[in-house]
């Protein structure tokens, strides 16, 4: 079963506004991932907080981890019609185990953003 | 620098045929992953693995299986394929680390089994 799951599955927003997806999971992780999915195409990496890290910041990002409810969020500010995508969370789980070496996604939320 | 690279872009086959993708990790990177996205199911770990080795591999029968080869590049082998088996093939790869860090993702396969 999947580590991560993402509310809202869907999100629909106006050029201008903040979007706002959840994620979360399961167990003790390493650190947890932000990955962008275009159209069914290949994925694009946002950005990496580490389990001892509470929030982070990437240009228009912003990603907290709040490991004690074991979720995150990605906020993006401003947004526009090119941010239109799947967003997916994906946890990395410390060394050793099954769990070893993979990454465990989300159903991901979609996000469209209309000009 | 040059991003992770997946052969062919599309590939159609018939059920109990064999398919073939092949992946080439960014310059440095020793590590390749394989995930399957298929609809409604998500992104799924298939393989990992580093240094010419396998080292590990998830909830997939035995007749999904790769190699590495010792430029690092890898191919994943899908025998006797099954319907379900349609699905976008997704490689990574990274830098060798105890815990995965950030794996680049390259554009995909999309395979289509009739």
């Amino acid at each position: 079963s999947q580590q991560g799951e993402e509310d809202p599955q869907a999100l629909s927003i106006q050029e201008g506004e903040n979007a706002t997806m959840n994620c979360s999971y399961k167990t003790s992780i390493n650190n947890l991932q932000w990955y962008r999915q275009n159209s069914g195409r290949g994925l694009v990496h946002l950005i990496l907080i580490r389990s001892n890290e509470r929030e982070k910041h990437s240009g228009r990002l912003r990603v907290t981890l709040d490991t004690s409810k074991k979720s995150s969020s990605l906020l993006i500010t401003a947004s526009r019609a090119a941010d239109t995508a799947s967003y997916f969370c994906a946890t990395a789980l410390n060394a050793g185990g099954t769990s070893y070496g993979k990454l465990t996604f989300g159903q991901g939320t979609i996000l469209t953003v209309h000009p | 620098e040059a991003g992770v690279t997946q052969s062919p872009t599309h590939l159609i086959k018939t059920r109990g045929q064999q398919a073939t993708l092949r992946c080439s990790p960014i310059s440095g990177h020793t590590s390749v992953y394989w995930y399957q996205q298929a609809l409604g199911l998500g992104l799924q770990f298939l393989l990992w693995y580093d240094e010419g080795e396998e080292r590990n591999r998830g909830n997939f029968p035995p007749r999904f299986s790769g190699r590495q080869f010792p430029n690092y590049s890898s191919e994943l082998n899908v025998n006797a394929l099954e319907l379900e088996d349609s699905a976008l093939y997704l490689c990574a790869s990274s830098h060798r680390r105890p815990v995965p860090d950030t794996q680049y993702f390259g554009p995909g396969t999309r395979l289509t089994v009739l």
